[in-house]
């Protein structure tokens, strides 16, 4: 079975300092992991993604993500904060030898505060 | 812009009715995969098609069924909606069928439901 966790539904920030959204996998096999973000009325964005390799994988608007195997973690990271990058940020993970379906977590709120 | 489409963007409909919502894939993606987001239940995996054949299936209840065209768009059929279908219903593609090669999944902005 395959399940992320984020465990923070809310997470406040100061504009330019900087941000961590966790989030924890459990999965029965390799995973793959991403990242999307959801602007307000808007779809899901693709962020990033840990395929394999370097275990800190940089994405689009200067977030990163670094993969824990040991801690089962990848956390979204940004090293100083934009008001802009206020929105919902979801975590999802796929097996290597699974369904090319994505399991998501439950989303965490970004705020970032000027 | 992802390049997924999603048609309509906001429907309101009665209880017992049926809708249908409309996706077009990115060029060149083969794969299309329908998600429910709702607040009660997150982000839910409905059901994949590739190519035109159903490869996977999610949470996907009886009353919802969809389909690929051999043009590659999709159609969900929602019927006989209860007022809990309420969500917003999103659209995503990819270029392949499996998971080994790492592929992104790129959602659509999705399909706004309100059952009345």
């Amino acid at each position: 079975a395959q399940s992320v966790a984020q465990p923070e539904d809310q997470v406040n920030v100061a504009e330019g300092n900087p941000l961590t959204v966790k989030c924890t996998y459990s999965v029965s096999g390799n995973p793959y992991l991403f990242w999307y973000v959801q602007y307000p009325n808007r779809g899901l964005q693709f962020l990033l993604k840990y395929i394999t390799g370097d275990n800190l994988v940089k994405g689009s608007y200067g977030f990163e993500a670094e993969f824990n195997k040991s801690q089962t973690s990848f956390h979204l990271k940004k090293p100083s904060a934009l008001v802009s990058d206020s929105a919902l940020y979801f975590c999802a993970v796929r097996v290597i030898t699974g369904a090319n379906n994505l399991f998501f977590g439950t989303g965490t709120r970004l705020t970032v505060i000027p | 812009d992802s390049g997924v489409t999603q048609t309509p963007k906001h429907l309101i409909t009665a209880t017992g009715q049926r809708v249908t919502l409309r996706c077009s894939p990115r060029s060149g993606d083969l794969s299309v995969y329908w998600y429910q987001q709702s607040l009660d239940q997150g982000l839910q995996f409905l059901i994949q098609y590739y190519n035109g054949e159903e490869r996977a299936k999610g949470n996907i209840l009886e009353r919802f069924s969809a389909q690929q065209f051999p043009d590659l768009h999709s159609e969900l059929n929602l019927s006989s909606l209860e007022l809990g279908d309420s969500a917003l219903y999103f659209c995503a593609s990819s270029v392949t069928r499996d998971p080994g090669s790492g592929n992104t999944i790129y959602f659509g902005e999705g399909s706004w439901l309100t059952v009345v």
